[in-house]
């Protein structure tokens, strides 16, 4: 079955830049959005943003300006990075991904294990 | 404050039917936009439980069943089960903000 595998550094200082990686298994990379959340105690889970397979994007404005995500298709492999990063940023990320055909009715099906990503001086 | 509203927590006990309600508004869930229900174990990423308002991908128990009505959803779970203890989000898209919004979620006790 389809597994999406994540890896990725989980401490960083503040103003560093927060880099992930996410690959996919078992399935087509192509007909879905790729999509990278994360949750925090505070505020719960949070969409960051996400790419299609072509490479098209879509970022929650209040992370736009920080946020980058691109993809590798040869390689079944989609990236995160959230520059200049703050204590606020300390979270577990999560890839996962969405029917692009049924975008709005499919669900997000598939989950990677999650990383914890910690900010701190 | 998430844009989805849940109850923190709810509770049953073994064999009773508890029902977790999602509250939006009409850019997200009263706009026709599908509702999505995880449920998240802890330590565990989220599962996809219910999609597109009440329907079940394969393996999820026929007790568990979605529905939705103007601007809100319901998760309702019928035979409860020490195994059903765990969070449950909703979630949905939201025209406004261009984007995938979840709610707070809410503790199931069982």
């Amino acid at each position: 079955q389809v597994q999406l595998q994540q890896w990725g550094a989980g401490l960083l200082k503040p103003s560093e830049t927060l880099s992930l990686n996410c690959a996919m298994y078992g399935g087509s990379f192509s007909g879905f959005h790729w999509i990278w959340i994360r949750q925090t105690p505070g505020k719960g889970l949070e969409w960051i943003g996400e790419i299609t397979h072509s490479g098209s994007t879509n970022y929650k404005s209040s992370l736009r300006s920080r946020v980058t995500i691109s993809v590798d298709p040869s390689k079944n492999q989609f990236s995160l990075k959230l520059r200049s990063v703050t204590d606020a940023d300390t979270a577990i990320y999560y890839c996962t991904r969405n029917s692009a055909a049924d975008y709005y009715f499919s669900g997000m099906d598939v989950w990677g294990q999650g990383t914890t990503v910690t900010v701190s001086s | 404050q998430s844009v989805l509203t849940q109850p923190p927590s709810v509770s049953g006990a073994p064999g009773q039917t508890v029902t977790i309600s999602c509250t939006g508004s009409s850019s997200n869930i009263g706009a026709a936009y599908g509702v999505n229900w995880y449920q998240q174990l802890l330590g565990t990423a989220p599962k996809l439980l219910i999609y597109g308002n009440s329907n079940r991908p394969s393996g999820v128990p026929d007790r568990l069943s979605g529905s939705k009505s103007g601007t809100s959803a319901s998760l309702a779970i019928t035979g409860l089960q020490a195994e059903d203890e765990a969070d449950y989000y909703c979630q949905s898209y939201d025209s406004r903000l261009s984007g995938w919004v979840f709610g707070g979620g809410t503790k199931l006790t069982v």
